[in-house]
């Protein structure tokens, strides 16, 4: 059964910080892997989509890779902001399947 | 364009009643799914549909039913609510089941008493 680990579980920055995220599955076979952003309340928002043929994606401040031979992603978030405070989730699918979800990465930003 | 839509928004249920959560998507997506999502367990998946006319269990299936009512719509069915139930229930959707971004609602919150 695939297993996703996101560390660290919770991390407080002073905002204008560069940070990373990680996240890792017991099964390294990952064909795509998304990462979201989740807004305490509210639903899911897709962040970046790696598709099985690329190994990362950017949009802005984000970048996201992933390393498909050890089963690891990192998010990466250049110059922190009080506004990306939020809970940062991984998931990933082995192809033809739902994807599997970590538990997230609490972040705060400190202004 | 509303995306994935959810109803209700919030819900108070006895024990033994029985509820439908709905939900829709505008996007022309093949594959939808429902998640409840509870402190310290994470997301964890109930059903989906990978395609209309098709429903799969997920890894928590037990005390729900849902149906594929059209490509739009995918609802999920307590028949007899127990306090165990009580969650943010998320619904989701993406193109296929490989490689496409996916999108949820807003979430249900649903306590059971």
């Amino acid at each position: 059964k695939q297993e996703v680990t996101q560390i660290p579980a919770a991390l407080s920055v002073p905002e204008g910080e560069n940070l990373v995220l990680n996240c890792s599955f017991t099964d390294s076979a990952i064909y795509n892997l998304q990462w979201f952003r989740q807004d305490p309340g509210k639903g899911l928002t897709s962040l970046l989509l790696i598709q099985s043929s690329q190994r990362e994606q950017t949009s802005g401040r984000l970048n996201a890779s992933l390393d498909k031979s050890s089963g690891r992603s990192t998010l990466y978030i250049a110059a922190s902001q009080p506004g990306d405070s939020a809970t940062y989730l991984c998931a990933g699918d082995s192809g033809n399947t739902p994807l599997v979800f970590g538990k997230g990465t609490r972040l705060s930003v400190i202004a | 364009n509303a995306g994935v839509t959810q109803t209700p928004k919030f819900q108070v249920l006895k024990t033994g009643q029985s509820m439908t959560l709905q939900c829709a998507q505008d996007m022309n997506h093949n594959s939808m799914y429902w998640y409840r999502q509870d402190p310290g367990m994470g997301l964890r998946l109930i059903y989906y549909s990978a395609s209309e006319g098709t429903t799969d269990k997920g890894e928590v299936p037990n005390g729900y039913n849902v149906s594929r009512l059209n490509k739009r719509e995918f609802s999920l069915r307590l028949e007899s609510a127990a306090p165990s139930q009580t969650s943010v229930y998320f619904c989701a959707s993406r193109a296929g089941q490989a490689g496409y971004e996916q999108y949820f609602g807003p979430g249900t919150r649903l306590t059971v008493t």
